[in-house]
């Protein structure tokens, strides 16, 4: 049941910007973006998160569209050691449980090239 | 460090064997998760606890038994152990309430291999 869309792989040249871009058509109002990546078989490391509003820190920036239905996180520099699957993850809250779920989509292999 | 750290970090054993993982977090939080990820690098929600409490289990077969002794530890122990539950297994922990700002964090990941 994943609630996210993102393409399978994408390259990016060192030093320029990489652009990765995700889906979520059905997100609902109250339901943030959480993006993570994972290099090589490590855990998955946080990077970005957010609800309405673009969003900035010091790994990446989140830029979400004005009807939520997508989501663009961007690497400003992208360095060789940024080479990893990048996942876009919807939060939602299940009223079954009464909890949060964290649903991860397939992810993006992202390739930086020197 | 304050970390989530799981044990042990390869396991390889034979089909219809019993296994543990065990995970642990010092971080104070709350709620606990196992993920699995196969080999295709699915990543899938399987059981959730908040307080030593079951709250999330998703339609796991019932081989899969986890256990959580304290709100900081969360045990995974599977029984009869089958080819199709090699994968890598992810623990993960974040504090409660409703915050966006409540970011899982992950364990390293334990990787079991069933001949």
């Amino acid at each position: 049941d994943a609630k996210t869309t993102q393409p399978t792989s994408m390259d990016c040249a060192e030093g320029r910007a990489a652009n990765l871009p995700c889906n979520h058509s059905t997100i609902s109002g109250n339901e943030y973006v959480y993006w993570y990546r994972q290099i090589h078989s490590q855990g998955p490391q946080y990077i970005i998160h957010g609800l309405k509003n673009n969003e900035t820190n010091e790994m990446a920036s989140l830029i979400i569209t004005e009807d939520r239905k997508s989501s663009t996180l961007i690497l400003p520099h992208a360095t060789l050691r940024d080479t990893a699957v990048y996942y876009c993850i919807v939060r939602i809250f299940s009223l079954t449980s009464g909890t949060y779920k964290y649903i991860f989509g397939t992810g993006t292999r992202l390739k930086v090239l020197a | 460090d304050t970390a989530v750290s799981q044990t042990p970090k390869y396991l390889v054993t034979q089909m219809g064997n019993d296994k543990s993982i065990k995970c642990e977090q010092n971080l104070g939080h709350d709620t606990m998760y196992w993920y699995k990820q196969d080999s295709k690098k699915f990543l899938k929600i399987m059981f959730s606890y908040n307080n030593k409490e079951l709250i999330i289990n998703e339609t796991v077969p019932n081989r899969f038994s986890p256990k959580s002794p304290d709100k900081a530890h969360l045990n995974l122990h599977i029984n009869s152990l089958e080819l199709g539950d090699s994968a890598v297994y992810f623990c993960a922990s974040r504090p409660g309430g409703a915050s966006g700002a409540n970011v899982l964090t992950f364990g390293a990941g334990s990787r079991l291999t069933v001949l």
